[in-house]
């Protein structure tokens, strides 16, 4: 059972260009959640989404910023006309339900860098 | 959110025991204690839950307090590869389902 898979790996923009990073949770998972960390700092939430559906988005920039979970395929987030701050490591997780009691699951992430 | 408070860092010999603190003082009767580590350059990775009673598994124990304001993540033995960052989440048990990330503790281990 393959874990989270998120793709690319390292990805690099110019100022302007737009990003799309990739996610495709593990088999049976359809909860997805995106989460950020800057250079020394914590992680934090983004996005929370089911197939279709945005759960909880309360963490997103208000703009440039969107996430979908498609029916079929894998959850994108996509980041429009990337500034230099938008330089970080992007998380994605999946677990098989919603609720408290269960683990989530984190893939390697993608590494985004904005020159 | 309940908010935990965790040392800035930790240092361990290795081949000995750590234990981690987390004070989560205004912690809800429906709040798992959730511990994630995150390995240098790598996502987070799951560690250990519980809720109210002492938990094992095959890469730690979770020792809960009997009030719950405090609990303590053991590693029986620690290893090289155990150098991380910690971090001790509250996840509410009604209503809620994101991980809310400190700053966790970060474990230094000593050859």
């Amino acid at each position: 059972n393959a874990g989270v898979m998120q793709n690319p790996r390292h990805l690099v923009r110019r100022r302007g260009q737009e990003a799309r990073l990739r996610c495709s949770p593990m088999k049976g998972h359809s909860h997805v959640y995106w989460y950020r960390q800057l250079p020394e700092e914590g992680l934090k939430f983004m996005v929370y989404l089911q197939k279709e559906n945005i759960i909880d988005e309360s963490g997103m920039p208000k703009e440039r910023f969107s996430a979908e979970f498609p029916k079929e395929g894998p959850s994108i987030l996509r980041i429009q006309q990337v500034v230099r701050g938008d330089s970080a490591a992007y998380f994605c997780a999946s677990s098989p339900e919603g609720i408290p009691n269960t683990e989530a699951f984190f893939g390697q992430g993608t590494r985004l860098t904005v020159v | 959110d309940a908010k935990t408070t965790q040392p800035n860092s930790m240092e361990s010999n290795e081949e000995e025991p750590v234990h981690l603190p987390c004070n989560h003082s205004t912690i809800s009767g429906t709040d798992y204690i959730h511990w994630y580590r995150q390995l240098p350059s790598q996502g987070p990775e799951y560690v250990i839950h519980g809720l109210t009673s002492n938990v094992n598994n095959r890469m730690a124990s979770l020792a809960i307090a009997e009030d719950r304001k405090s609990s303590t993540l053991i590693l029986h033995r620690a290893t090289l590869r155990d150098a991380a960052v910690y971090y001790c989440i509250l996840r509410r048990g009604a209503g809620s389902y994101q991980l809310t990330f400190g700053k966790g503790t970060k474990l230094s281990v000593i050859p």
